[in-house]
This record gives C-alpha cells, sequence and structure tokens, in this order.
C-alpha cells in the first residue's frame, strides 16, 4: 500500500468548509484513496473513498488531483462535532484483510 | 439499525484472570476483525475472520485467541492477562471482498493491573 502524508493537525472555524489535504506521490494506479475518521476513543468511522473521479456523499467530498499524488477531504460546512483525528489511506480496491492508519490529521473545529 | 456492539466498554482486571469480550454485528457481515490501539503505535490488527469458523492471525496475536461459530459473533479471549495487554481494542465488520470499509465497534478500554 502506498504511503499517505497529512499535517498532524489543523484548525476551522465552525460553519466554514474544512479541507484536509493528504500526499500520495507513490500511489499506484489500482489503489484507492479512503479516508476515516476517529472521534476520540470512538471507532474509525469511514467517510470515503475515490479512485481518480472525484466523489460526494452525504459526508464529504473527495478531490483527487488529476495525477493521483494527492487528494483532499472536504467537509462543507464544519461543526463541532467534526472535531476528530481524519486518516487518509491507500488501499487496493480489493479485499485488504487490515486496514493500517497512520497518524492522521487531528482537526480541530473552533466555535 | 446497523451497528457493532462491544460489550463490557470498560474493564479493569488481574494479570492471569481469563476474559472475553464479546463482539456482534448485526449486518450479515462475513468478515470480523479484532484491533487494538495504543499511543504512538496506532491501530494494530490481532485476528480476523473471512468467514464462520475461518479465522487467521493479524500483526500482534500473542496472547489472544477468537472463535467464531456464528456469524455474527467474534468474541475476543485473554487466556492470561498481562499489564502488556492494557488497551483500547475495537471489534470490526465488513461484507467479504468489501474490506476497505470496515464498521468499527464503539471500543473497550481494557486495565489489566
Amino acid at each position: 500500500d502506498a504511503k499517505t502524508t497529512q499535517p498532524p493537525s489543523m484548525d476551522c472555524a465552525e460553519g466554514r468548509a474544512a479541507n484536509l489535504p493528504c500526499n500520495h506521490s507513490t500511489i499506484s494506479g489500482n489503489e484507492y484513496v479512503y479516508w476515516y475518521r476517529q472521534i476520540h476513543s470512538q471507532g474509525p468511522q469511514y467517510i470515503i473513498h475515490g479512485l481518480k473521479n472525484n466523489e460526494t456523499n452525504e459526508m464529504a467530498s473527495l478531490i483527487i488531483t488529476e495525477d493521483r499524488k494527492s487528494s483532499t477531504l472536504i467537509l462543507p460546512h464544519a461543526t463541532l462535532r467534526d472535531t476528530a483525528v481524519y486518516y487518509c489511506i491507500a488501499l487496493m480496491g480489493f479485499g485488504n484483510e487490515k486496514l493500517t492508519f497512520g497518524t492522521g490529521t487531528r482537526l480541530t473545529i473552533i466555535p | 439499525e446497523a451497528q457493532v456492539t462491544q460489550n463490557p466498554r470498560y474493564l479493569i482486571t488481574v494479570t492471569g484472570k481469563k476474559l472475553t469480550v464479546t463482539c456482534s454485528q448485526n449486518m450479515n457481515h462475513e468478515y470480523m476483525s479484532w484491533y487494538r490501539q495504543d499511543p504512538g503505535l496506532g491501530l494494530r490488527q490481532i485476528y480476523y475472520s473471512m468467514n464462520v469458523e475461518v479465522t487467521d492471525k493479524g500483526d500482534v496475536p500473542e496472547g489472544y485467541k477468537v472463535s467464531r461459530k456464528e456469524k455474527r459473533n467474534f468474541p475476543l479471549i485473554l487466556e492470561s492477562p498481562s499489564p502488556n495487554q492494557t488497551s483500547l481494542y475495537f471489534c470490526a465488520s465488513s461484507l467479504r471482498g468489501q474490506q476497505e470499509t470496515q464498521y468499527f465497534g464503539p471500543g473497550t478500554r481494557l486495565l489489566v493491573l
């Protein structure tokens, strides 16, 4: 699985869009970008994933650059409940037996 | 509501006293897994199961046992707990072939004295 790099921490004002970057310069052509988050001491929660096209669901949007070397998770209207550690991981899109999270980005939403 | 449940949520025990942490999911998932999370070490997989009666070791299986007799349940057994097993434990499940999108339980915080 390709290595990913994320900033250790970010702040965002409540109600604004939170943009969380992730670098994955060694990603291979058949690896997807997955995002999870973990609210303090709760179980990780799947957010979204994508291969090369931008994706959107009820939680977030995922923008992947054309060269696929980086991506951005967008929380369009951040709330205090979005304060969490966000993990970006690159995985083959079939049957990985385990998830391995790095240190992620600690996002703090400021009232 | 689709969910993964774990019990107990908090447990304090003493070295050597056998314990079981239960995990149950109501989504008819084939795949289930146990992780532990420790500061600075991230999430590490203990055991996983691809289906009933099929289990395999993860990265840190020493000191743990699991069983998968029913599809919905995947208990984690510590036969003789030691202080280095003090940790936050998570159970997760997914459809087979979709392990990239796992549903996690709320966690069990274990302290072994």
